[in-house]
């Protein structure tokens, strides 16, 4: 079946370490998103990707980076710089074209400890 | 800037009834609409997508509706059962910002009891 896979489903971070969260997708879909959601919040776009080997910052990119090497992979790394970085994140894929819809993955919740 | 609220933010119901869940837009500019369902911990699950040239969708106990000259959606979910219980969240497809996004609103958490 086809999907987005993200791993792993739970991470603990330490104070002053980058973490590295895994998307993986075999839907064939060109562009790839980053969201964060804390609770009693909308889901907000970190960073996303509509081709590869380019991507874009979307409305809270701070402390956060990302690669696009392959169609099928968009991995986050939750930088040191990141201060808050305790939430729940989702990675998504869409063809890009713009009546078509997004899919999901099954989240990554980030906690520091 | 494109802002999604969704009303009401929390809902209880006893199973069986049916409800109507409701998503405002600010911009009408929109690609299309789509609605989401998300149980605690979970991914979203997508339930169904409207196109902006569409009034509305369908899916077994579900129906989406969509006015785009006014900026609202709203969710009808039929002879609710507690299995429906979960956080549905409506979310727009728009050009902004030099790039299309979907804008998220806040979600109703729905509680269906026996």
């Amino acid at each position: 079946d086809g999907g987005i896979t993200q791993s792993p489903k739970y991470l603990f971070r330490k104070e002053g370490q980058n973490v590295t969260l895994s998307c993986e997708q075999n839907l064939n879909h060109d562009a790839m998103y980053w969201y964060r959601q804390d609770p009693g919040q909308g889901l907000r776009l970190i960073y996303y990707s509509q081709i590869v080997n380019d991507f874009q910052k979307g409305d809270i990119a701070e402390g956060y980076s990302v690669s696009r090497e392959k169609k099928e992979s968009f991995p986050l790394t939750v930088t040191s710089a990141q201060k808050n970085p305790t939430a729940f994140y989702l990675c998504a894929s869409s063809i890009d074209r713009t009546g078509y819809g997004y899919t999901f993955g099954s989240g990554t919740r980030l906690t520091v400890v | 800037k494109q802002e999604v609220t969704q009303i009401p933010a929390a809902l209880s119901v006893p199973e069986g009834e049916n409800l109507v869940l409701n998503c405002s837009f600010t911009d009408s500019a929109i690609y299309n609409l789509q609605w989401f369902r998300q149980d605690p911990g979970k991914g979203l699950t997508s339930l169904l997508l409207i196109q902006s040239s569409q009034r509305e969708q369908t899916s077994g106990r579900l129906n989406a509706s969509l006015d785009k000259s006014s900026g609202r959606s709203t969710l009808y979910i039929a002879a609710s059962q507690p299995g429906d219980s979960a956080t549905y969240l409506c979310a727009v497809r728009e050009w902004g910002g030099g790039s299309e996004k979907l804008v998220f609103g806040k979600g109703t958490k729905l509680t269906v009891n026996p």
